[in-house]
């Protein structure tokens, strides 16, 4: 099946300093990504739809200066926490469409000491 | 806006009974609606999934029902096993082709 792999996996930084998470699709093309953030206990909140070529779009209440989103290529798409504070600490989790169905990575769980 | 609750946020059932997990949607042109389920520290896993044109949809001992008219669908799990134990998520598409909108989660315990 699809598979969507996602690096990081886990990830401690200091504050200030900025961190870059990976989801590729492996053996599949996606135009579009999705990437989610998630508190303990809590559901998948989307941040952003990321589309190949092209600026991502921003889910109300997220700082696209913070949260930067690249995605140039049909199989990878990046997200930079730009100047990270304790408060940017969470898991952080990318998805990856196919022609039907939507696949999930494993998720980054991002520390900022 | 778009919005999808889920009901129970906590789950716990003896192993071989049945569980069931309710969720509602706003939008009535959602026309997909997965099913999540996900362990500590992993991402969701899509376990079934149903789109609109059809009520129910059954994959071995899980089983989906979409009621269109009243925006509630349903998961069945039946004969629940300790490996069943996870949180599940609920999930629409808010328009076509477009954002998937998550319930709030159920934390499903499968006691042995």
């Amino acid at each position: 099946g699809a598979v969507v792999s996602q690096h990081p996996s886990r990830v401690i930084c200091k504050s200030g300093t900025s961190v870059k998470i990976e989801c590729r699709s492996l053996d599949f093309q996606a135009t579009t990504m999705f990437w989610y953030r998630q508190f303990p206990k809590k559901s998948l909140m989307l941040m952003a739809t990321s589309n190949e070529g092209s600026k991502a779009t921003y889910e109300q209440g997220v700082e696209k200066d913070k949260f930067l989103i690249n995605h140039a290529s049909l199989t990878l798409s990046t997200l930079t926490v730009t100047s990270a504070h304790p408060e940017d600490s969470s898991f952080y989790i990318c998805s990856a469409r196919d022609l039907r169905d939507r696949h999930f990575g494993n998720g980054t769980r991002l520390t900022v000491t | 806006g778009e919005n999808v609750e889920q009901h129970p946020s906590t789950l716990s059932v003896q192993e071989g009974d049945s569980a069931v997990i309710k969720c509602t949607y706003s939008d009535s042109a959602s026309n997909y609606f997965p099913w999540y389920k996900q362990e500590l520290g992993k991402g969701p896993q899509l376990i079934i999934d149903i789109r609109s044109n059809v009520g129910e949809k059954k994959d071995q001992r899980i089983a989906v029902t979409l009621n269109k008219t009243a925006k509630h669908f349903s998961l069945h799990i039946t004969e629940t096993q300790p490996e069943d134990s996870a949180v599940y998520f609920c999930a629409a598409i808010y328009n076509q082709g477009g954002k998937l909108i998550f319930g709030q989660g159920t934390e499903l315990s499968v006691k042995p």
